[in-house]
């Protein structure tokens, strides 16, 4: 079985800043990785997944995430956050087998202010 | 467009009163799982399903039941809702390699 730590469960920053959200996971098989944003009110969407290849991964919104797998992480990075980019944010792991079950970490939530 | 509709999107309900949530698919998926998210937990996975007639139980299966009749459908079933079951509640589907989620449907039972 599979899980993940989201070490931060609140990162507050300021406009124009640059933000790391920091995932460890663990798991005995290889994985794919994603990482997905709720803004308030809504649900979940996808912002960038790692299934194979290179370790840096681009998404959506400007952001990106690196694989490393010696220290089982997957932080996701936006050089520069805007207002619009408040919201939860959830790091998730399947295994390579069974995508199907994905499990996910407890959430941060990112409020960026002016 | 392509989507996953869940109704309704919230339901306030007493305790022990039979309750479906509806959930349903148009990007002929095979995987469709229910999640529950509750503050502080993330999401958990209640039950998925591999294809019609294909379920199993995730995390937190209790107190909860799924069918999968048809491969756009996959409704989740609360036969005596209990408080504990108060809670925000997906629906996803997914071809391969991460699901795409419905809106919610918020959940309380008092």
């Amino acid at each position: 079985a599979q899980s993940v730590t989201q070490l931060d469960s609140q990162v507050p920053v300021f406009e124009e800043a640059p933000v790391e959200l920091r995932c460890n996971y663990s798991s005995s098989v290889s994985v794919y990785l994603f990482w997905y944003v709720q803004y308030p009110n809504q649900g979940l969407q996808l912002l960038l997944k790692y299934l194979s290849g290179s370790t840096l991964v681009k998404g959506i919104n400007g952001f990106e995430a690196e694989f490393n797998k010696s220290q089982t992480s997957f932080h996701l990075r936006k050089p520069s956050v805007h207002i619009s980019d408040t919201a939860e944010y959830f790091c998730a792991v399947s295994s390579s087998s069974n995508d199907y079950k994905l499990s996910f970490g407890a959430g941060t939530t990112v409020t960026v202010r002016a | 467009e392509a989507q996953v509709t869940q109704n309704p999107r919230y339901l306030i309900t007493v305790t022990g009163k039979k309750l479906t949530v509806t959930c349903s698919q148009n990007m002929n998926h095979e995987y469709m799982s229910w999640y529950r998210q509750d503050p502080g937990l993330g999401l958990r996975q209640i039950y998925y399903s591999m294809n019609v007639e294909v379920t199993d139980k995730g995390d937190v299966p209790e107190g909860y039941k799924v069918s999968r009749k048809e491969k756009r459908n996959f409704p989740l079933i609360l036969e005596s809702p209990s408080p504990n079951q108060t809670s925000l509640y997906f629906c996803a589907s997914s071809g391969r390699y991460g699901y795409t989620f419905g809106s919610g449907t918020r959940l309380t039972v008092v």
